[in-house]
């Protein structure tokens, strides 16, 4: 199972861009790449996933370079509801198999 | 995105009795389910996979007759937390996959589980 590593922790103010860089440097072939939002005593909560290059839903970006040995999760504007941990996420093969989890990142969002 | 509820959210229980946390997958079936545990301030950690009509998957370390699961349809799995001790309290969550809709991987609310 692939790896992640990710900041154990960030620090932000509202309005601000955010991103939030992943390593994966063993990502297999037929590995997506996905992330998610959790917040206390809540189940982690999908932002978004991809493969490779560029991805945008409402609510974030994921950037995927050509090597796919990292990723960027961009959340565009940030609140004070964006105060949580990210998880970045690799494998699964295609839901077949649980996904890993690391340490994540504690985003933290001030006024 | 799809939707994974279980039940329920929070649950007391003495010490030497049984639990069941139930998870469903509300608008897909789920060939496959998975359950996490997540102490205070930690990651989620698997403790198993879940397979509809088989026999669960138990990772290193998790007791398969302390933790049962059933996964008896598409839409349904169950932990039952046996004989509970003090130390099982903690947050249990489960995730189940939406194949039809990119293979993604959803989670449910999670459960808390204090033991007395």
């Amino acid at each position: 199972l692939a790896k992640t590593t990710q900041p154990i922790s960030m620090d932000s103010y509202e309005g601000q861009e955010v991103n939030i860089t992943c390593s994966h440097n063993n990502i297999a072939t037929n590995d997506y790449i996905t992330w998610y939002q959790q917040f206390p005593s809540q189940g982690p909560r999908f932002i978004i996933q991809g493969y490779k290059t560029k991805v945008t839903n409402e609510v974030a970006s994921l950037f995927i370079p050509a090597d796919r040995k990292s990723s960027t999760l961009s959340l565009p504007r940030v609140s004070l509801s964006d105060t949580a941990v990210y998880y970045c996420l690799v494998g699964g093969e295609a839901g077949r198999r649980a996904l890993t989890f690391g340490s994540g990142t504690r985003l933290q969002v001030q006024p | 995105g799809a939707v994974v509820s279980q039940h329920p959210s929070r649950v007391i229980c003495k010490s030497g009795t049984s639990v069941k946390i139930e998870c469903r997958s509300l608008d897909f079936q789920a060939t496959t389910m998975f359950w996490y545990r997540q102490f205070p301030k930690q990651s989620l950690m698997l403790m198993a996979t879940s397979n509809e009509g088989s026999k669960a998957t138990y990772e290193q370390g998790v007791e398969k007759d302390k933790f049962l699961i059933n996964h008896a349809s598409l839409t349904l799995s169950t932990l039952t937390v046996t004989s509970a001790h003090p130390e099982d309290s903690s947050f249990y969550i489960c995730s189940a996959t939406d194949r039809v809709n990119g293979n993604t991987i959803y989670f449910g609310e999670g459960s808390w589980l204090t033991v007395v």
